[in-house]
């Protein structure tokens, strides 16, 4: 079965700070993987979705980024935080064969 | 008109209610329809999913489909205070897109 592994769980930066959240897949290859943020009672936001290696949609604009290096690896980045960056960040994958969606734990980002 | 409309609540009630949780939808495309459930600050953990129109049941879960009126419902027998969360339903990507397609959520507090 397929897991996903996120970390930080939990992460407290200054404003102008940079960021890095890494998400890592396992039991599955070429899914898609996603990345959504969740404000506090807030629904998902999908921020950035991406369906192979080095291919990254970006569906808001803002002042993050993101990158697929590797199959089962996506990460989400920020060369200066701002206080409105503060969220719940979901990694979530949906496998190449199936309709089922899988969430990771979550990274807690709090901007200060 | 959002593609999913989802009640924030919350949703109150006493254990042992029966609780019905509800999504409308508005594209006919759709074939298959997730619910999750979140605890708080928790990823979303995938509850039931089910194919088409009918019920489909899970010990005190039943998902129900009405495709004709576009209408989904999450039927919890027997609520227990563990049973508190955050319920989500989702639908997968479909018609050459990428992106699935959630609900906002709906806030639950089952009291003792």
């Amino acid at each position: 079965s397929q897991t996903i592994h996120q970390w930080p769980a939990t992460l407290v930066q200054p404003v102008g700070s940079p960021l890095s959240l890494e998400c890592t897949v396992e039991g599955t290859s070429n899914p898609n993987l996603y990345w959504y943020r969740q404000a506090a009672g807030r629904g998902l936001q999908l921020l950035f979705y991406s369906v192979g290696i080095g291919q990254i949609s970006s569906e808001v604009p803002q002042n993050l980024s993101a990158s697929r290096p590797q199959d089962r690896q996506f990460i989400l980045s920020s060369k200066k935080l701002l206080l409105s960056d503060s969220g719940f960040y979901l990694c979530a994958l949906l496998p190449s064969s199936g309709n089922t969606i899988y969430f990771g734990e979550g990274s807690w980002l709090t901007v200060v | 008109q959002k593609e999913v409309e989802q009640d924030p609540g919350p949703l109150s009630v006493p254990e042992g209610a029966i609780v019905s949780l509800n999504c409308t939808y508005s594209n006919s495309a759709f074939q298959y329809f997730m619910w999750y459930r979140q605890y708080s600050r928790k990823g979303p953990e995938l509850l039931m999913y089910t194919y088409s129109s009918g019920n489909k049941e899970d010990g005190r879960f039943t998902a129900q489909v009405d495709k004709s009126s576009k209408y989904i419902s999450l039927f919890i027998r027997d609520s227990q205070p563990s049973d508190s969360a955050t319920y989500l339903c989702a639908m997968p990507a479909s018609g050459g897109s990428y992106i699935p397609t959630f609900g906002r959520g709906t806030s639950l507090i089952v009291h003792p």
